[in-house]
């Protein structure tokens, strides 16, 4: 069974920072992987996705993510953290060797508080 | 929050009682989702739907059933509530040729 571990509970940044939330991931077949964000009260948001291809992808508001498969990592990052930024990060893994993919099972979650 | 709309917002109510919830979306899309949040654990997968009348179990499905008549409906009932079940429920909705999810606003509910 697929599973995702996000080991920080909360991550605290100054802004203007670079920051790094950290994700691991098992899975059984070929990974899909994403990140969301959740704001209060508010519904999960799509950030970004890794299918194939680049390692390195980049998706919405700046962030940026790196897909390690001999570590089975895809850590989220962003050079330049904003306040705004602060939130609820999950990471997500989607097992194309399972059930036919279709079950999306998240990490913990991961609050990044940045600091003015 | 990409035409998805979760009914109730909130909801409170009584050990054994039975709950309905509801979700509803616009833009026809072939799955959709019911997920609990709960702290420490992030969010994990009730049932989901791969069609009408087409449903399968997710990690945490004891205590709960579905039921999705018609594309855009798919409802969540706990035929008895339990404490246990206080949650904040999420429903979401896919594509086919979608790689990603698209989440409603929640239901909070609290069973007393």
């Amino acid at each position: 069974a697929q599973s995702v571990a996000q080991p920080e509970d909360q991550v605290n940044v100054a802004e203007g920072n670079p920051l790094t939330v950290k994700c691991t991931y098992s899975v059984s077949g070929n990974p899909y992987l994403f990140w969301y964000v959740q704001y209060p009260n508010r519904g999960l948001q799509f950030l970004l996705k890794y299918i194939t291809g680049d390692n390195l992808v980049k998706g919405s508001y700046g962030f940026e993510a790196e897909f390690n498969k001999s570590q089975t990592s895809f850590h989220l990052k962003k050079p330049s953290a904003l306040v705004s930024d602060s939130a609820l990060y999950f990471c997500a893994v989607r097992d194309m060797g399972d059930n036919y993919g279709q079950n999306f099972v998240f990490g913990p979650g991961t609050r990044l508080s940045v600091l003015p | 929050d990409a035409g998805i709309t979760q009914s109730p917002r909130h909801k409170v109510t009584e050990t054994g009682t039975p709950v309905t919830l509801r979700c509803h979306q616009t833009e026809n899309h072939r799955y959709m989702y019911w997920y609990r949040q709960d702290p420490g654990h992030g969010l994990r997968l009730i049932h989901y739907s791969y069609g009408v009348k087409d449903t399968d179990k997710g990690e945490v499905s004891d205590g709960y059933s579905v039921s999705r008549s018609k594309t855009e409906d798919f409802l969540l009932t706990l035929e008895s509530a339990t404490s246990s079940q206080t949650s904040v429920y999420f429903c979401a909705i896919r594509g086919l040729m979608e790689e990603k999810l698209f989440f409603g606003s929640g239901t909070q509910l609290s069973v007393l």
